[in-house]
């Protein structure tokens, strides 16, 4: 099956606090994530990726976390700032396949 | 900068006639770009795979002859909405597929998509 969401969640979150966006996932022969921000108006923007091999990722401010067992990705954002508003979509491509397939989104509006 | 051009980023036509948007690999080869739709506060659903010299497959329930899409060159996909009626207004994007990785090392790289309004 595909995750395919409808209607956005919303994260409201208070500049400078860290932000966790969760992502569920339903194809278990997914092998690589990703995690994009869409601002409006925008395409997609790639944040951070994680192959199935591994179960975190770190960059710069952002974490990204797996976890095969329950099929379950989150996004982690340290130290939120106003320019992190967006939407995010984590996105799954399933092993030697060519289809990204998106999640359902989450908005993340920071507070000042 | 940008890896994937896309181009117009916004259209208004008017209901019948027909609206094409181009998407460009900029320094890399494409052999393989996706069309994705977006409608408001909505995901990204995947329409069609776009292949460089062959047919695209269509993602079911996506009619092949209304959304035309043509890859003719290793840089260069277009999509066609054939009489556009405005359900079709929406925002489509493209994406095109680097396998070398050359930016974030992501194998994907998205165009800034066409927002398409139909009167």
């Amino acid at each position: 099956g595909e995750s395919v969401g409808l209607h956005l969640p919303t994260l409201s979150v208070q500049e400078g606090d860290n932000s966790i966006i969760n992502c569920a996932y339903s194809n278990s022969a997914s092998d690589y994530f990703i995690w994009y921000k869409q601002e409006s108006g925008k395409g997609p923007q790639f944040i951070i990726d994680i192959r199935s091999n591994m179960d975190k990722r770190q960059g710069q401010r952002v974490t990204v976390l797996l976890n095969k067992t329950v099929k379950h990705l989150s996004l982690q954002i340290a130290a939120t700032q106003p320019g992190d508003s967006a939407v995010y979509f984590c996105a799954e491509i399933p092993n030697a396949g060519n289809m990204l397939t998106f999640g359902g989104g989450t908005r993340l509006m920071v507070k000042p | 900068g940008a890896v994937v051009s896309q181009h117009p980023s916004r259209v208004i036509c008017k209901s019948g006639t027909s609206v094409k948007i181009e998407c460009r690999s900029l320094d890399f080869q494409a052999t393989t770009m996706f069309w994705y739709r977006q409608f408001p506060k909505q995901s990204l659903m995947l329409m069609a795979t776009s292949n460089e010299g062959s047919k695209a497959t269509y993602e079911q329930g996506v009619e092949k002859d209304k959304f035309l899409i043509n890859h003719a060159s290793l840089t260069l996909s277009t999509l066609t909405v054939t009489s556009a009626h405005p359900e079709d207004s929406s925002f489509y994007i493209c994406s095109a597929r680097d396998l070398q990785g050359r930016v974030n090392n992501s194998p994907l790289h998205f165009g800034n998509g066409t927002r398409l309004t139909v009167t």
